[in-house]
């Protein structure tokens, strides 16, 4: 069966980067798009954009760019999310979800990994 | 992009019927059938629920069904179980994905 298994929480010191893992079994990694999604504290979902599991093109949404990067590793089936130069307000449960093959929603999703920015 | 609107917070008795409505504007829900919602639990991984305004997945009980009438789409779920209790949020499509605020749905 398909499963998102995500990396364990991780506290961090602003200032410090994280990498978040999301690794994928139970279907083709390559052949469907991998999104990430953020929820803050009492917080609704944003989305915070894509990867192409196939050429590894990232594409981020806005508010999402400079700081924030997706990357993939095939060989693993595994998504990574790292979070350079983090931020009091980074603090937040980051999910992975994969887009359905006819695309325009998340159909499998991540157990979530929380990340807290505190000094 | 501002997140889509839904109630704060929903409540039903077991077997009756609730309605989550999910309110956006001509750009995002009035605009596409691509309307999926999710119901979340704390310390589970959310689960994908209906798509396409009102395709179950496999497995998603058919108490669970959804809708749309212009800028609003809404997930109804009848013959409540105390396992619905959960969080919902509906998504919708305006060029890039955008969720509403979600819905805490109390079973009483």
């Amino acid at each position: 069966q398909v499963q998102l298994v995500q990396s364990g929480s991780e506290l961090k010191e602003p200032g410090a980067s994280v990498t978040i893992s999301c690794k994928a079994s139970g279907y083709a990694f390559n052949n469907y798009p991998m999104n990430w999604v953020r929820q803050a504290p009492g917080q609704g979902l944003e989305w915070m954009g894509w990867i192409n599991t196939n050429t590894g093109n990232p594409t981020l949404a806005q508010g999402f760019t400079g700081r924030f990067v997706f990357s993939v590793d095939t060989s693993v089936s595994t998504a990574y999310l790292h979070i350079n130069s983090l931020k009091a307000d980074d603090t937040a449960l980051y999910y992975c979800a994969r887009e359905g093959e006819l695309l325009h929603y998340f159909d499998y999703w991540g157990q979530g990994t929380l990340v807290t920015v505190s000094s | 992009q501002s997140a889509l609107t839904q109630p704060r917070s929903v409540s039903g008795s077991p077997g009756q019927s609730v309605t989550i409505s999910c309110t956006g504007t001509s750009s995002d829900v009035g605009a596409y059938d691509f309307i999926s919602w999710y119901q979340l639990r704390p310390g589970k991984a959310p689960k994908f629920m209906i798509y396409d305004v009102n395709r179950r997945p496999s497995g998603v009980p058919d108490r669970f069904s959804g809708s749309k009438s212009g800028n609003t789409a809404s997930l109804t779920i009848s013959g409540l179980q105390a396992e619905d209790e959960a969080d919902y949020y509906c998504c919708s499509y305006a060029g890039s994905p955008i969720f509403g605020g979600g819905t805490k749905l109390t079973v009483l």
